[in-house]
């Protein structure tokens, strides 16, 4: 079976840190990766997503960029965060070229910027 | 463009009662549509699907089922429990040839005892 990671769990960090959070896949092969923001008591905001190795579609422009070193695995990076890059940050997949494109969410990262 | 609209909340309901939470979507094309459920402090969780007109998703005892007429993919549950307390996110395919989702903007739900 199919599972998602993501590390770390939570984190605090000061404004004008770096950030990386990652995420892998296990069970599958080729998956479309995502990454999405969700804010306190909001919606999802999707930030990035991947259709392959190297392949990164931004879907806001931010301070935040991704990259997809293998096939499996999907990192979010700022070099400076800012006080609103706080917030519950989700990695998903799905499969390519499937009929119900339903997505699959990771456990999540709490990120505090202070 | 594409959007999913569903009621705001929030909703607090009593236990066994009857839930419906209301999403509606833009008619474009014939969308596969999707309800995901947020637990506190936790990533979304896939509840149920319709990848056609007149389908009907179930899972957990809740169901939806696809209306093309109405454009409406309703979720419904007959005797709601505490543990169903959690917020409730409607998708739908975000177009032809999108792997993308378009996500409502989400209800909470509160089952109070």
């Amino acid at each position: 079976s199919q599972t998602i990671h993501q590390w770390p769990a939570t984190l605090v960090q000061p404004v004008g840190s770096p950030l990386s959070l990652e995420c892998t896949v296990e069970g599958t092969s080729n998956p479309n990766l995502y990454w999405y923001r969700q804010a306190a008591g909001r919606g999802l905001q999707l930030l990035f997503y991947s259709v392959g190795i190297g392949q990164i579609s931004s879907e806001v422009p931010q301070n935040l960029s991704a990259s997809r070193p293998q096939d499996r695995q999907f990192i979010l990076s700022s070099k400076k965060l800012l006080l609103s890059d706080s917030g519950f940050y989700l990695c998903a997949w799905s499969a390519g070229r499937t009929g119900s494109y339903e997505q699959y969410f990771g456990p999540g990262t709490r990120l505090t910027v202070t | 463009g594409d959007s999913v609209t569903q009621m705001e909340g929030p909703v607090t309901l009593s236990e066994e009662a009857f839930l419906t939470i209301n999403c509606t979507y833009t008619a474009t094309g014939y969308p596969s549509l999707f309800w995901y459920v947020q637990y506190p402090g936790e990533g979304l969780q896939l509840l149920l699907k319709a990848t056609k007109a007149d389908d009907k998703g179930s899972n957990k005892g809740f169901e939806a089922t696809y209306r093309k007429e109405t454009t409406s993919f309703h979720l419904e549950k007959g005797s709601v429990q505490v543990s169903d307390s959690a917020v409730y996110f409607c998708a739908r395919r975000s177009g032809a040839g999108s792997y993308q989702l378009t996500f409502g903007k989400g209800t909470k739900l509160s089952v109070i005892p």
